[in-house]
């Protein structure tokens, strides 16, 4: 079975660039989770979604971040303009949310290694 | 709001030492707790779960963790570590809400280096 894919997986970019990152969750999961790691900061939850709605977007640094989820299958993350100190692996992940079903394991993507210069 | 705390930032072990990880969260309510694994380049792996029943939950790859509801912890522990546990280990919460849809927050990861 295909796991989280995210793409792309190594991005190199500079300062004022758009970034996208794009992730397709496992087929059947109705919840979407954006997560940056750093050495400094960890594993931060920027955004999730249930089921194509965001429900938390505490997390997103400032409105240079934006993340969208137009349907169950896709969801992308937005940078603009980007900067040195978004450098970071951003890691979606997806499992199934609700109160009948699911056991709240989330599953991984292998992570957007992004760096800024 | 629910957070959680790893103690342990740094630990070096010798092979066949015993390993034991910290972890503390905070938050009123029913909880799921997680572990997952972090190998060097790779992406987070579930290692086990807690979500209701026996508090001694018994992972892959011989881990197992101890829910304490009274001192809000679920310690990862392991008798005996190998070279090829050297990782990231991160313990996670989902508070437990009437749907199960609350996010999941993550410690700040403790790194586990094995010397063979």
């Amino acid at each position: 079975d295909a796991g989280v894919i995210q793409s792309p997986r190594h991005e190199v970019t500079e300062m004022g660039q758009e970034v996208t990152l794009r992730c397709k969750p496992i087929s059947g999961h109705n919840s979407l989770f954006w997560y940056r790691q750093t050495m400094m900061r960890g594993l931060e939850l920027l955004i999730y979604f249930n089921n194509n709605v965001p429900i938390d977007d505490s997390g997103m640094p400032e409105d240079r971040f934006s993340a969208k989820m137009p349907n169950a299958s896709f969801s992308t993350l937005k940078i603009q303009p980007s900067e040195p100190r978004d450098s970071a692996v951003y890691f979606c992940a997806s499992r199934i949310a609700g109160v009948l079903s699911g056991t709240g394991e989330l599953f991984f993507g292998e992570g957007s290694r992004l760096t800024v210069l | 709001a629910q957070s959680v705390s790893q103690h342990n930032h740094h630990v070096i072990l010798s092979e066949a030492a015993s390993l034991e990880l910290g972890c503390n969260y905070s938050y009123g309510g029913t909880v799921n707790l997680f572990w997952y694994v972090q190998y060097p380049g790779q992406h987070l792996q579930l290692l086990l779960k807690y979500f209701s029943g026996d508090p001694l939950v018994k992972g892959i790859k011989g881990f197992e963790a101890e829910f304490i509801k009274s001192k809000f912890s679920f310690n990862l522990r392991k008798p005996s570590v190998q070279w090829s546990d050297t990782a990231e280990y991160f313990c996670a919460v989902n508070a437990k809400g009437s749907s199960n849809t609350g996010k999941l927050i993550f410690g700040q990861g403790t790194t586990l280096q094995v010397k063979p």
